[in-house]
Order: C-alpha cells, then sequence, then structure tokens
C-alpha cells in the first residue's frame, strides 16, 4: 500500500478535461514540492511537473499542477489519445527519509 | 544532453546479490547538485523508490529495503551502482536509475533493465 494514495484509474474522451489526485499526508505532500511522472506504455517514466506546478520544457501546457494542504492534482486539458499513459505523483517524505511515489493512476482516453 | 544507461544480469539466482550499474554521458556526475537514484518496477505494478546517492558519497534509502542495498558512485567512470542483497522473487521488476535534481527533482530516466530473480 502506497504512502500516497491515487485513484487506480481515470478516463475521458478526446478534448475532455480529467483531473488525477494524490492525497498524503503532513510529512509528506503537506510540507514537500509534488512531483508528477507520465509513463507511456513500455517507456520509461518521464518528468511531468515539477515543484507542484511547473513544466520542464517541452511539455505542453495542457498539463498543469497543483497542491492545497496534504494533497495534490494533475489536470490535463484538451485530452488527446497520445496522453494514455499511467500518471504517478512523488514526493519526499520527511517520517520515512525517501521519496514516495502514489500508486499510479491509468488514464485511458475513451 | 544527459542520458543514462543501465546495465547488468538480467538473471540473478534467489539468495545472491543483485548489481547493476548506471552509465552517465552528457554531463560529469559530479557536477552540480544531484543526487542519483534508483527505482524499481515489477511487472504491472508501480514505482518503488530505491534510494539515492549524493557525489559526495552520502546516502539516502527506502526503510524497507535499507538492510539488503548499498549504492555506490565511481567519478572516475561516471558511473554508479545498486547492489541487493539476498534477492527473491518479489525483486523481480525493471530497474531504473535516475537523476534526482534538487529543483526538478526526477528529471532524466535510464531506458530501464529487467532483473528477473529465479533458480
Amino acid at each position: 500500500q502506497s504512502v500516497l494514495t491515487q485513484p487506480p484509474s481515470a478516463s475521458g474522451t478526446p478534448g475532455q478535461r480529467v483531473t488525477i489526485s494524490c492525497s498524503g499526508s503532513s510529512s509528506n505532500i503537506g510540507s514537500n514540492y509534488v512531483y508528477w511522472h507520465q509513463q507511456l506504455p513500455g517507456t520509461a517514466p518521464k518528468l511531468l511537473i515539477y515543484r507542484n506546478n511547473q513544466r520542464p520544457s517541452g511539455v505542453p501546457d495542457r498539463f498543469s499542477g497543483s497542491k492545497f494542504g496534504t494533497s495534490a492534482s494533475l489536470a490535463i486539458s484538451g485530452l488527446r489519445s497520445e496522453d494514455e499513459a499511467d500518471y504517478y505523483c512523488a514526493v519526499w517524505d520527511n517520517s520515512l527519509s525517501g521519496v514516495v511515489f502514489g500508486g499510479g493512476t491509468k488514464l485511458t482516453v475513451l | 544532453q544527459v542520458q543514462l544507461q543501465e546495465s547488468g544480469p538480467g538473471l540473478v539466482k534467489p539468495s545472491q546479490t543483485l548489481s547493476l550499474t548506471c552509465t552517465v554521458s552528457g554531463g560529469s556526475i559530479s557536477s552540480g547538485s544531484y543526487y542519483w537514484s534508483w527505482i524499481r518496477q515489477p511487472a504491472g505494478k508501480g514505482l518503488e523508490w530505491i534510494g539515492r546517492i549524493y557525489t559526495s558519497g552520502s546516502t539516502n534509502y527506502n526503510p524497507s529495503l535499507k538492510s539488503r542495498v548499498t549504492i555506490s558512485v565511481d567519478t572516475s567512470k561516471n558511473q554508479f551502482s545498486l547492489n541487493l542483497s539476498s534477492v527473491t522473487a518479489a525483486d523481480t521488476a525493471v530497474y531504473y536509475c535516475a537523476r534526482d535534481n534538487e529543483e526538478a527533482g526526477l528529471d532524466y530516466w535510464g531506458q530501464g533493465t529487467l532483473v528477473t530473480v529465479s533458480s
């Protein structure tokens, strides 16, 4: 069982906006930055959002991140078929002195 | 452009030690404020952080694996390594190495290497 809780699945149709949640605690999300990674089928994870809401160069502005208290969210607007992937939140946990990942959310584009 | 590449045996026997190396190219492993990390992913499951090392040699390990894990760095070869002892079938996974940027987090990943624990 992951320290960070994500819904196992999410779905949407092309053009829609979807959000993926990540719930934690005061020792992780509540006191540290949240990161999001996208893992396309059969590939390595790729950094999608860093420091809660920052996008690395090359990541479309359709992807956005937010954080409030001990929860964080990833929003994808203008959903496209190529967004179909697994999405993971990650954060440093002060109690564990290590990085923790959410269990991952499989996004399906219908 | 920084690139990372994992290498090592794809098959390890139970109770033995799993050893992997990550070779960094496109930049010096000892420049900048970076940690160098290992993450694994069993087939069909999520990501699990194993640990990381700073170029000074300081380390952080996942508490659930700490008794079996050693991460080391060889700056002369621009490589860092993972040793996981007393492996069982539960350690079968794709193992990734990654750069942990103080600002951007895990910003560069290797392609991953599958390690199977079986006799």
